[in-house]
């Protein structure tokens, strides 16, 4: 069973672009939620997509947003990259049989984000 | 808020000695969910364990142990007999009841074994 993947693994922009990163969860999994991961800050949520929907938001700035379309895939948009932007941004699906359940994460192993 | 807190930033130790890695968690909520990743230099957060509030039973897993302690707030992972494939970045997480996969992670700390 393929794992979460997640593309371009590895991507450089510049301040003022935008950039769009792309997860493949698990097959069957249906929630699909974003970490961003930094030296300074560690790892901290963005935000999580249940069919399609968002249900839970981090503490980011309107720039980062995201999507889930109906296969589960999902994406998320950073709009306007800022330096403090360049991080790795990982994905993770679980199955979610449950609204609200509490079952293990399963990660890819991100896109690392370079803006200069 | 949820707050979870590794103390140790980074630890070395010599291949087949024991090693214990701290974690202590902070929660108002009565139901919550502690978890243990680890991360390998290929980035992807590996599933380890998740254990809930009510289950302060200790588990074993091969080499791998996990203590949880409700009156210290803490849930700590022992390696015993370390490998050099154990060197990695470990993650302590929590997440409450009801807030799914919003898990808040501790800021990790790197195990190197060295030969």
């Amino acid at each position: 069973k393929a794992g979460v993947t997640q593309t371009p693994r590895y991507l450089i922009k510049t301040r003022g672009q935008q950039v769009t990163l792309s997860c493949s969860p698990i097959s069957g999994h249906r929630s699909v939620s974003w970490y961003q991961q930094t030296p300074g800050q560690g790892l901290q949520f963005l935000f999580e997509y249940f069919s399609e929907t968002q249900r839970n938001k981090g503490n980011f700035p309107g720039r980062f947003s995201g999507r889930q379309f109906s296969n589960s895939r999902s994406e998320m948009n950073v709009s306007t990259l800022e330096l403090g932007d360049s991080a790795l941004y990982l994905c993770a699906s679980s199955l979610a049989p449950v609204e609200g359940a509490n079952e293990k994460l399963f990660f890819g192993s991100g896109t690392q984000l370079s803006v200069l | 808020a949820q707050k979870v807190t590794q103390a140790q930033t980074e630890i070395s130790v010599v291949e087949k000695e024991d090693v214990t890695l701290d974690c202590v968690y902070e929660t108002r909520d009565t139901t919550y969910y502690l978890f243990w990743y680890k991360q390998p230099p290929s980035g992807e957060l590996v599933f380890l364990i998740r254990r809930n509030s009510f289950d302060e039973q200790n588990e074993i897993s091969g080499r791998y142990s996990w203590n949880f302690q409700k009156s210290t707030s803490s849930f700590n992972f022992t390696i015993t007999a370390s490998q050099v494939v154990d060197s990695a970045v470990y993650f302590c997480a929590l997440v409450v009841s009801g807030s799914a996969r919003q898990l808040t992670f501790g800021s990790g700390t790197q195990l190197t074994v060295l030969p």
